[in-house]
């Protein structure tokens, strides 16, 4: 069994730029959480993808968003980048209707310049 | 609105003495709650959760945490604390009444627990 995965490990961007991070999540889940941790904080809900279809939304722009594929992976995109997106940026996965745990992967840091 | 707090930014403990990272929560109903401990420039791994039943549970490394619903709180104890016990502990509600909250988290801020020799 594989745990989640997330590319790349870290990313440097200029202010205005677009990004796009990526997960695979652990096998045998459906569902996949996106978070933002800034540094010193706890993880923010960014959304969670289900079926396909965004499902659930924290307190995010719609310059945040992403895409979940056929086989569960997932992408977040951020466009017109700012200095204040500059986090550690977590997905987890989960198993829909099952255990309701989440598992995290090692996330992507991002840092805007 | 569901919330979270972890009144100790950082808790200093002697190795072999017991540990205990407190957490307090908020929520319309029954909370789903978790633990999860973060070592440097690493993502977040699940120590235990409380769903519902008995309100002691246990979990990985020798931690348990034990669910009080009239004090609203969820503390994270280890018996024996170990070095390696040293990271950022997060506790985290889930509110299943809530709309479309699977998968939704509320953290807390963290807390940083030191675990001298």
């Amino acid at each position: 069994e594989t745990g989640v995965t997330q590319s790349p490990t870290h990313l440097i961007k200029t202010r205005g730029q677009q990004v796009t991070l990526r997960c695979s999540s652990q096998s045998g889940h459906n569902t996949v959480s996106w978070y933002q941790q800034a540094l010193g904080q706890g993880p923010q809900f960014i959304f969670q993808y289900y079926r396909e279809e965004e499902n659930g939304r924290g307190n995010f722009p719609p310059r945040f968003s992403g895409l979940q594929f056929p086989n569960y992976s997932s992408e977040l995109n951020v466009n017109a980048l700012e200095l204040d997106d500059s986090a550690l940026y977590l997905c987890a996965s989960s198993r829909r209707g099952t255990t309701d745990t989440q598992y995290f992967g090692p996330g992507t840091r991002l840092t805007v310049l | 609105a569901q919330s979270v707090a972890q009144p100790e930014d950082q808790v200093n403990v002697a190795e072999g003495n017991p540990l205990t990272v407190k957490c307090t929560y908020s929520v319309s109903g029954n909370p789903y709650l978790f633990w999860y401990v973060q070592y440097p420039n690493r993502g977040l791994q699940f120590l235990l959760k409380y769903i519902t039943g008995d309100n002691l549970v246990k979990g990985s490394y020798g931690f348990e945490a034990e669910f009080n619903k009239s004090q609203t709180s969820f503390h994270l104890k280890k018996p024996s604390a170990l070095v390696s016990d040293s990271a950022l502990y997060f506790c985290a509600v889930r509110d299943p009444a809530e709309a479309d909250s699977w998968g939704k988290l509320q953290f807390g801020a963290g807390t940083q627990v030191v675990v001298t020799p």
